[in-house]
């Protein structure tokens, strides 16, 4: 089946930019999704790229896409505490999501 | 926030009993899933519906059972609990059609004792 991977942890200095990348296998995926999970709560929607883009700024947030690849990275500037976090990847179609594990980020103050 | 609203919150509960968690949505969106996370196992399907009384299984289906009686309402049976479902429970809603990000609910933390 298809799946979805990434790096189970990263840790950062608060200020720093922060990088989590994440890969896929689903080719046919419509759009990417990036997730975060902060304690004891549900997956908060973070931002998202359609396939046929190649970057997606928002505030903060970049995503980068390489088709080709199947590689999709989520890029957070001046990274704070407050982004302490589990950050989800998920790629599919049609409402059929298919989710990588996780990535805890950790920020160092 | 999207409408999501999953009960009860937290359960404990024996091996063996039946149980049923709830999810409600506000939305009037068409697709509804259940999920459940675990360590080192990330986010796992266990069944989803595609509309009132359409269900289809997930990843993780077996010893769970789904019913959609009307489009706000998924609920989810565990018809004899195991340890092994001990887990956090999440439900999930979308369009699912074109840009159809799935809205998550705040989860339901069960354990079986």
């Amino acid at each position: 089946g298809e799946d979805v991977e990434q790096s189970l942890f990263l840790s950062v200095r608060e200020g720093d930019s922060s990088v989590i990348n994440c890969t896929y296998t689903d080719s046919s995926s419509t759009y990417l999704y990036w997730y975060k999970q902060e304690p004891g709560a549900g997956l908060q929607l973070l931002t998202y790229i359609f396939s046929n883009m190649d970057m997606k700024q928002d505030q903060r947030l970049t995503v980068l896409l390489n088709k080709k690849d199947k590689h999709l990275s989520l890029r957070i500037a001046d990274t704070q505490t407050g982004d302490s976090a589990i950050y989800f990847c998920a790629s599919g179609s049609q409402g059929n999501l298919i989710f990588g594990k996780g990535t805890k980020l950790s920020v160092k103050p | 926030d999207a409408g999501i609203t999953q009960s009860p919150r937290h359960k404990v509960t024996e091996t063996g009993t039946p149980v049923t968690l709830r999810c409600h949505q506000t939305e009037n969106h068409r697709y509804m899933y259940w999920y459940r996370q675990d360590p080192g196992h990330g986010l796992r399907l266990i069944h989803y519906s595609y509309g009132v009384k359409d269900t289809d299984k997930g990843e993780v289906s077996d010893g769970y059972s789904v019913s959609r009686s009307k489009t706000e309402d998924f609920l989810l049976t565990l018809e004899s609990a195991t340890s092994s479902q001990t887990s956090v429970y999440f439900c999930a809603i979308s369009e699912g059609q074109g840009y159809s990000p799935l809205h998550f609910g705040n989860g339901t933390r069960l354990t079986v004792t």
